[in-house]
């Protein structure tokens, strides 16, 4: 089965650079979340779309933003990079039900962000 | 302010026997949970899922069981295999926003 796509795997940046994660969600699934997952801690929701809308928020910071595209995979956008922002960025899609109950989110392999 | 707690950081248990990871909650509106398997590097792995009108859901070796007056719930593995060694998170959200709240992680380990 398909499963959630990240790319790169892998991101080794400069501070004060720009970085750009990528997300390509299960076939079918119309919501994403991105959780950021520092050394040793539990991932932290930052950001959800459903259906290319902006769902939620966390505790996102001002110099991330994230959007949903037309195709249902979204994007990341990370700029001024500090080096608190390393960490492993996880993307989770998940499909809405619309019967009660609780959607179950499935996660991509990460994305592992090295801020130098 | 951590609303999901895995209390028990690491659980080492004798392959065949029975692993218990326990989580406890403080936020009354989660009406879903899910637990997860991580291994390092790699992204969380689905397990198995609870909504909050049921107290037992059963798949295969994995129970996930819910007291919602205690505000507690627990993952039973059985038999326990080495390759069940894993981080497992433990995560609550509500209907109306989705976003998962995570615990810290258990660190299992299976000794063959």
């Amino acid at each position: 089965a398909a499963g959630v796509i990240q790319s790169p795997r892998h991101l080794i940046k400069e501070k004060r650079e720009t970085a750009t994660l990528k997300c390509y969600p299960i076939p079918r699934h119309d919501t994403v979340y991105w959780y950021q997952q520092g050394p040793g801690q539990d991932p932290q929701f930052l950001i959800s779309f459903y259906e290319k809308m902006q769902s939620d928020k966390g505790s996102i910071p001002d110099r991330f933003s994230a959007q949903q595209f037309s195709d249902y995979h979204s994007e990341l956008n990370m700029s001024s990079l500090e080096l608190g922002d390393s960490a492993l960025y996880f993307c989770a899609s998940s499909s809405i039900t619309r019967t009660g109950g609780g959607e179950t989110q499935y996660f991509g392999p990460g994305t592992r962000l090295l801020v130098l | 302010d951590q609303q999901v707690k895995q209390n028990s950081p690491s659980l080492s248990v004798q392959e065949g026997r029975i692993s218990i990871l326990n989580c406890d909650y403080t936020n009354s509106m989660f009406d879903y949970f899910l637990w997860y398997k991580k291994y390092p590097a790699e992204g969380p792995t689905f397990l198995i899922s609870i909504s909050s009108i049921k107290d037992k859901n059963e798949d295969g070796r994995f129970t996930v069981f819910l007291n919602k007056s205690a505000k507690h719930l627990s993952l039973h593995i059985v038999p326990s295999q080495p390759g069940d060694s894993a981080v497992y998170f433990c995560a609550a959200s509500t209907s109306n926003t989705g976003k998962l709240i995570f615990g810290q992680g258990t660190t299992l380990q299976v000794k063959p």
